[in-house]
């Protein structure tokens, strides 16, 4: 059974561009999550969807960030425009309902020169 | 303060050694505990969870909560040069939302 998919793996963008994720979760996992990891941390909430369902965006900056699971399948997290510290590791998850069983994607590594 | 505290170490131990990673933690309200184990340019896996109190062992793994003084041990016995990774603790809310300690660092030196 395939994992959760990321892609791109890697981005390299000047800062004030735009730049996009995108998320595929596993199969029948009906929750969806975008994590971000900083460098040395541990990753940290920015949104999490029940179905097509935004249930908890709480962290994530809405002034420059945007995300959306249209069909409730795949999810795209988007930043525009990109500053400097948004460097970072973007990580998706997805699991089964309210479950203590989350899996991870492989991240999106971002760099903002 | 930090919801979940680690020590980020790195902790550097010989093959074979008994490792001991821990975390505290501060709202008492928190049930569920995890760790995952993060490889190096990859997502975070789940190792174990434990609901509330007391020991889960997992083969050569074996999670620990003591929630009287909100402290979450991760024991490997018989460490393998394959452990070598980043472990993070994290606790699970109310709503459901996993918050992680920034992870500790180890290296089993074959």
């Amino acid at each position: 059974e395939a994992g959760v998919v990321q892609s791109p793996r890697y981005k390299i963008i000047e800062k004030k561009q735009p730049v996009a994720f995108w998320c595929n979760p596993i199969s029948g996992h009906n929750t969806l999550y975008w994590y971000r990891q900083n460098l040395g941390q541990g990753p940290e909430l920015l949104i999490r969807y029940e179905n097509e369902e935004a249930v908890d965006d709480s962290q994530l900056p809405k002034d420059r960030f945007s995300a959306e699971r249209l069909k409730g399948v795949d999810s795209t997290l988007k930043i525009q425009p990109a500053e400097l510290g948004d460097s970072a590791v973007y990580l998706c998850a997805s699991s089964s309902g309210h479950s203590e069983t989350q899996y991870f994607g492989p991240g999106t590594r971002l760099l903002v020169l | 303060q930090k919801e979940v505290e680690q020590d980020p170490g790195p902790l550097s131990v010989p093959e074979g050694a008994i490792v001991s990673l821990n975390c505290t933690y501060s709202n008492s309200a928190f049930q569920y505990f995890m760790w995952y184990r993060q490889y190096s340019r990859k997502g975070p896996e789940l190792l174990m969870y434990t609901y509330s109190s007391g020991n889960k062992e997992d083969g050569r793994f074996t999670a620990q909560v003591d929630k009287s003084s909100k402290y979450i041990s991760l024991f490997i016995r018989d460490s393998q040069p394959s452990d070598s990774a980043t472990y993070l603790c994290a606790v699970m809310d109310s709503s459901y939302k996993l918050i992680f300690g920034s992870g500790t660092r180890l290296l089993v030196r074959p």
